[in-house]
């Protein structure tokens, strides 16, 4: 199985702050790479697929890149809206998937 | 637009079995897929398995394996999740969401199904 490594678990950052998050996967997987926000009570939201496309309608001011084993995801302006959970997901050709262990961000 | 609307909480005792629905509207069902994802309280996110409402094909999470079975019936739009065998860890909130056939992502959810196991 594909493991996924996402840090930090958790980040404290000011309103206008960039914050950035990883997630690493154990073998290559292209860039079958998502990312998800969670705000408490609620279900997940799409933010990125495929490692760096932007899902309509969210805010350009989150993007992601990478590929192979290595994902960031960004906020180029962190807004009091943003706070949440945020989760890579890898997909597997099986179909399968796995989520990162989740990064909480919060504001400073 | 497309809904992905799931029944209501669950309170079952150890040992017993919950089946979840989730029913969908806005789209045409049987050219998408279905993942089912849960949470514990305060956790993360884990994926449980997948059907394809075309052909009932599924793949379900390897720890879930024997206890778990997904199901569609495409007459009603209608996607199932069945867990046996329910233990305290078991408890969490159920979601289902969307995935396409040439997509790797899960763009709409419903509004999860909270399930408790207690005795």
């Amino acid at each position: 199985d594909i493991q996924m490594t996402q840090s930090p678990s958790s980040l404290s950052a000011s309103v206008g702050d960039r914050v950035t998050i990883t997630c690493q996967a154990s073998q290559d997987i292209s860039n079958y790479l998502n990312w998800y926000q969670q705000k408490p009570g609620k279900a997940p939201k799409l933010l990125i697929y495929d490692a760096s496309n932007l899902e309509t309608g969210v805010p350009s001011r989150f993007s992601g890149s990478g590929s192979g084993t290595d994902f960031t995801f960004t906020i180029s302006s962190l807004q009091p809206e943003d706070i949440a959970t945020y989760y890579c997901q890898q997909y597997d050709n099986l179909p399968s998937w796995t989520f990162g262990q989740g990064t909480k961000v919060e504001i400073k | 637009q497309v809904q992905l609307v799931q029944s209501g909480a669950e309170v079952k005792k150890p040992g017993a079995s919950v089946k979840v629905s989730c029913k969908a509207s806005g789209y045409t069902f049987t050219s998408y897929g279905i993942s089912w994802v849960r949470q514990a309280p305060g956790q993360g996110l884990e994926w449980m398995g997948w059907i394809s409402a075309y052909n009932g094909n599924t793949n379900y999470a390897q720890k879930l394996q024997g206890r778990v079975t997904m199901t569609t019936d495409t007459s009603t739009s209608t996607a199932y999740m069945e867990l046996r065998s329910l233990r305290s860890d078991d408890t969490a909130v159920y979601y289902c969401a969307r995935v396409g056939t040439v997509t790797t992502y899960f763009d709409y959810w419903g509004q999860g199904t909270l399930v408790t196991v207690s005795s």
